[in-house]
């Protein structure tokens, strides 16, 4: 079944770019249905949506995040990356990338193990 | 601080019931349907209700949710010691240009 791999840095400077890949095994997400997903979760505390990257390429971002986020694919949609720019302790986090599935109804349904990220210097 | 507010913990003895609450506004909550997501510390979220009450393949008939206004509840019949683990609601909140939310988590013990 359709697994999905977080990889990158385990550690990233404040200020720098943060660069993660998300790589889709076992099945595809090139279904109009399917979109990609950010999500993070800071040491002990809960789940935040970072953005999401849907099948026509277009992007939707956490408003709280602005303009630092960037997300894209690669043709074969199994290989989706997420940028987030001068990052601070405050980006400290579990990083998730989730298939989203969006029909009569609009879910996360299959997640990475995830991936943690800290920045320091 | 979350826009969906949920009791940071829940507790109850094997074989109870137990009801987790996830509160929210007119945005999303009472706009959108909520899901609910199991995580067992160190591991992903798993999906365990979508749209307000249904379970996805492979979830025990035990869990189920519900939706009222702004409010939505999770609730586990039969406890079992493996249910021990954090639980989030998410919707999605049509306010700004539309983003989706999460509860802070409530943390189940099985005791």
């Amino acid at each position: 079944q359709l697994q999905l791999q977080e990889s990158g840095p385990g550690l990233v400077k404040p200020s720098e770019t943060l660069s993660l890949t998300c790589t889709v095994s076992g099945g595809s997400m090139s279904n109009s249905r399917h979109y990609l997903g950010w999500i993070r979760q800071p040491p002990g505390k809960g789940l935040e949506w970072i953005g999401s990257f849907y099948y026509s390429g277009s992007t939707h971002n956490n408003p709280s995040l602005k303009s630092r986020v960037t997300m894209s694919a690669d043709t074969s949609k199994k290989h989706f990356s997420l940028k987030l720019t001068s990052v601070t302790a405050a980006d400290t986090a579990v990083y998730f990338c989730s298939r989203g599935f969006s029909d009569w109804y609009d879910v996360f349904d299959i997640w990475g193990q995830g991936t943690m990220v800290s920045v320091s210097s | 601080q979350s826009v969906l507010t949920q009791p940071p913990s829940a507790s109850g003895t094997p074989g109870q019931r137990v009801t987790i609450s996830c509160s929210g506004s007119s945005s999303n909550i009472r706009s959108n349907a909520v899901n609910w997501y199991q995580q067992v510390p160190g591991t992903a979220p798993k999906l365990l209700i979508h749209s307000n009450s249904q379970r996805p393949s492979g979830v025990p008939d035990r869990f189920s949710g519900s939706k009222s206004g702004t409010s939505a509840s999770l609730a586990i019949s039969g406890l079992q010691s493996e249910d021990e683990a954090d639980y989030y609601c998410a919707a999605w909140d049509d306010s700004l240009n539309g983003f989706w939310v999460f509860g802070g988590g409530t943390k189940l013990t099985v005791l």
